[in-house]
């Protein structure tokens, strides 16, 4: 099957610093990628559709200005945490569709985020 | 309304045992049709895409129904290894994938 791959699987910062998350797709290209969240014992929250070439369509309650979303290729597309606080600590996984294959989605290994 | 809902569980079944999940949606519209697996702190995996046909994976059937809106996960003869979490995933093309909060099952010795 299509792989994805996500970088980094683990981070651990200071409260008010920034991290970049990276998700590509190896083998297909993905002219949309997703952004999710979850918290432990809960369910996948989607956060963000991500279209390459355009802005991303953010769900609501998600803010935009903290979560930035770039999606310059149809193989990668970057979610940056602005400012991070404890509270965005959680397991991030991005997933991409693959229009040729009935629109299956592919998703990364997921990164665990925890603010200090 | 949820556009997609889920029996969240627990299903504590033993092993051996058949169990079956369900799952409606609500956009008539919709057009595709999955069952993802996800085990704890690691990514939903694709188990299978549902046909209106109803489609087979060894212990695995899919099925679909359209006229009431629900697709339904059956696995036969329960292994611990599919103690798992089961998100039923409804697309509409080119638009936006909803996910069902997903239906914990824990496979008893």
């Amino acid at each position: 099957g299509a792989v994805v791959s996500q970088h980094p699987s683990r981070v651990i910062c200071k409260s008010g610093t920034s991290v970049k998350i990276e998700c590509r797709s190896l083998d297909f290209q993905a002219t949309t990628m997703f952004w999710y969240r979850q918290f432990p014992k809960q369910s996948l929250m989607l956060m963000a559709t991500s279209n390459e070439g355009s802005k991303a369509t953010y769900e609501q309650g998600v803010e935009k200005d903290k979560f930035l979303i770039n999606h310059a290729s149809l193989t990668l597309s970057t979610l940056t945490v602005t400012s991070a606080h404890p509270e965005d600590s959680s397991f991030y996984i991005c997933s991409a569709r693959e229009a040729s294959t009935n629109e299956k989605l592919f998703f990364g290994s997921g990164t665990q985020l925890s603010v200090l | 309304r949820k556009e997609v809902e889920q029996d969240p569980g627990p299903f504590n079944v033993p092993e051996g045992a058949t169990v079956a999940f369900n799952c409606t949606y609500s956009n008539s519209a919709s057009q595709s049709f999955f069952w993802y697996r996800q085990d704890c702190r690691k990514e939903p995996k694709l188990l299978m895409s549902v046909y209106s046909s109803g489609n087979e994976d060894g212990r695995f059937t899919a099925q679909l129904n359209r006229a009431s809106q629900y697709i339904s996960l059956l696995i036969r003869d329960s292994k611990l290894s599919d103690s798992a979490t089961y998100l039923c995933v409804v697309n509409r093309q080119n638009q936006k994938v909803t996910f069902g909060t997903g239906t914990k099952l824990q496979v008893i010795p």
